[in-house]
């Protein structure tokens, strides 16, 4: 199984139209939680961190379940320019490596 | 430009070769951090270094990897004997030591084996 595991889409949606994306890590021990953007053929960019109490940012709300080991990435009022590949990232037990999904796929279409 | 650089942007290889890779990070991060990424996947990790340490290193890395920090700035990723299997899009990343902090990456280095 792996450490952190996403569906990897792609979600096609309309603009304006609210899509979430979650994600399942397998180790309980993990502290950090994060979302990061990558577009086609450039580096990943955090577009956010998550916290234990959940987090927005804009149209952006990040929510953590630790019971269940899942992460979520809630985002309203969708923008042709969040077209983009979606990672989940957690830090692999209690250690500074950080594991990446496989990533979820959004396209929005006009 | 202050982020984290990486080179070079492309490398072209025989099947067989050593290449070797360089990575620069902001100044101030103790951590550095090597992973590769093909196609469709996520980024996967090789490796990573607190200042010169190399904390942990891949189990699914074979013995031809080998990366070094020497003196807990640039850090370099060296494979040897080429495989074309190790086609893939090399980046470096780095940050401050903490939870939740922010690891930023470079633009990579684009590897094609032929």
């Amino acid at each position: 199984r792996k450490e952190v595991e996403q569906d990897p889409g792609p979600f096609n949606v309309p603009e304006g139209a609210t899509v979430a994306f979650n994600c399942t890590y397998s180790n309980s021990a993990s502290q950090s939680f994060f979302w990061y953007r990558q577009d086609c053929r450039k580096e990943p960019k955090l577009l956010m961190s998550v916290y234990s109490s959940g987090n927005e940012d804009g149209r952006f709300t990040a929510q953590l379940n630790r019971a269940s080991q899942y992460i979520s990435l809630l985002i309203r009022d969708s923008k042709l320019s969040d077209s983009a590949t979606y990672l989940c990232v957690v830090n692999s037990r209690n250690t500074g490596k950080l594991i990446f999904g496989q990533g979820t796929t959004l396209q929005v279409k006009p | 430009d202050t982020g984290v650089s990486q080179d070079p942007r492309h490398k072209i290889t025989k099947r067989g070769q050593n290449v070797t890779f360089r990575c620069d990070p902001i100044s101030e991060h103790n951590r550095l951090y090597w992973y590769r990424q093909t196609l469709g996947q996520g980024p996967e990790f090789l490796t990573y270094f607190q200042n010169e340490a190399q904390l942990e290193k891949s189990r699914l890395l074979s013995d031809r990897f080998s990366a070094e920090r020497p003196k807990g700035s640039f850090s370099t990723l060296e494979i040897q004997r080429t495989e074309q299997g190790d086609s893939a899009m090399y980046l470096c990343a780095s940050s401050l030591v903490g939870v939740n902090t922010e690891a930023f990456f470079g633009q990579g280095t684009r590897l094609t084996v032929v």
